[in-house]
C-alpha cells in the first residue's frame, strides 16, 4: 500500500530560526511530490512541486529537496516568520494514477515570537 | 477568479439527519475532488470527477455517502443518515488537467461538519 510518513508530527520554534520537515514515502513509481501549506481553518495551498528527476525547488524562504533513491523529501524553512505557523502536508502522485494522490498527515508547525 | 467555493462553511446537525455539502469549482477546471480531513487520519480522498463523470469513488466510506456533479460548475456531497463519526472538515478541490501530471489542485475553504 502506498504510504507517506511525515515527521515530526509537531514542531515549535522561535521566530527567525530555521527548521526542516521530513517526508518519507513508499509510492513507486511516482510522478511528482508536492508540499502544501495549510493555515488553520483554510484549505491547503501548494508551495512546491518536484518531479522524480528534480533534487531541489525553492519558493521564497521555502526550499524542498528530493532524494528519489531513498524516497525522502524535506522542506526547509529559512528565517521563520509568525505567518509560517501552519500544517505542512507532503503529497505524492503515483505514475499512471495522476489523480490518485497519497497524502501525509502533516507536520504542525508553531512559530513563537 | 473567486477560487473554489464551498457552502456551508459550518454545519451542525443531529445524528440521523441528511447533510448536503456544496461546491463550485474554479471555472474551466475539468477535475473535481472531495476530501475529508480529521486529526486522526489526515486528508482522505473520497471521490473525484472528470468532466462531471465520477471516476473513482473507492474512498467513499459507505453507502450513506453519495456525490453528484450535475454540471461543470456544481457538485454536492450528501450524507444520509449522518452519524457522529462523520464529523470532520470536508474539502472540495478542482484542477485543470495538464501534461506531465503537474495538475495542481486548488482547495476550497472547507465545510466543518459536526454531527451530534
Amino acid at each position: 500500500k502506498n504510504q507517506v510518513e511525515q515527521s515530526p508530527q509537531s514542531l515549535i520554534i522561535l521566530e527567525g530560526k530555521n527548521c526542516t520537515l521530513q517526508c518519507n514515502y513508499t509510492v513507486s513509481p511516482f510522478s511528482n511530490l508536492r508540499w502544501y501549506k495549510q493555515d488553520t481553518g483554510r484549505g491547503p495551498v501548494s508551495l512546491t512541486i518536484m518531479t522524480f528527476s528534480e533534487n531541489t525547488k525553492s519558493n521564497g524562504r521555502y526550499t524542498a529537496t528530493l532524494d528519489a533513491d531513498t524516497k525522502q523529501s524535506s522542506l526547509h524553512i529559512t528565517a521563520s516568520q509568525l505567518s509560517d505557523s501552519a500544517s505542512y502536508i507532503c503529497v505524492v502522485t503515483p505514475t499512471g494514477g495522476a489523480d490518485g494522490l497519497t497524502f501525509g498527515k502533516g507536520t504542525h508547525l508553531i512559530i513563537q515570537p | 477568479d473567486a477560487g473554489v467555493i464551498q457552502s456551508p462553511r459550518h454545519e451542525v446537525t443531529e445524528m440521523g439527519q441528511e447533510v448536503t455539502l456544496r461546491c463550485k469549482p474554479i471555472s474551466g477546471h475539468d477535475y473535481l475532488f472531495w476530501y475529508r480531513q480529521t486529526m486522526m487520519r489526515g486528508l482522505e480522498l473520497l471521490i473525484y470527477f472528470n468532466n462531471n463523470v465520477p471516476i473513482d469513488d473507492s474512498g467513499m466510506p459507505e453507502d450513506r455517502f453519495s456525490a453528484k456533479m450535475p454540471n461543470a460548475s456544481f457538485s454536492t456531497l450528501k450524507i444520509q443518515p449522518s452519524e457522529p463519526r462523520d464529523s470532520a472538515v470536508y474539502f472540495c478541490a478542482s484542477s485543470l488537467r495538464s501534461s506531465g501530471n503537474y495538475n495542481e489542485q486548488f482547495f476550497g475553504p472547507g465545510t466543518r461538519l459536526t454531527v451530534l
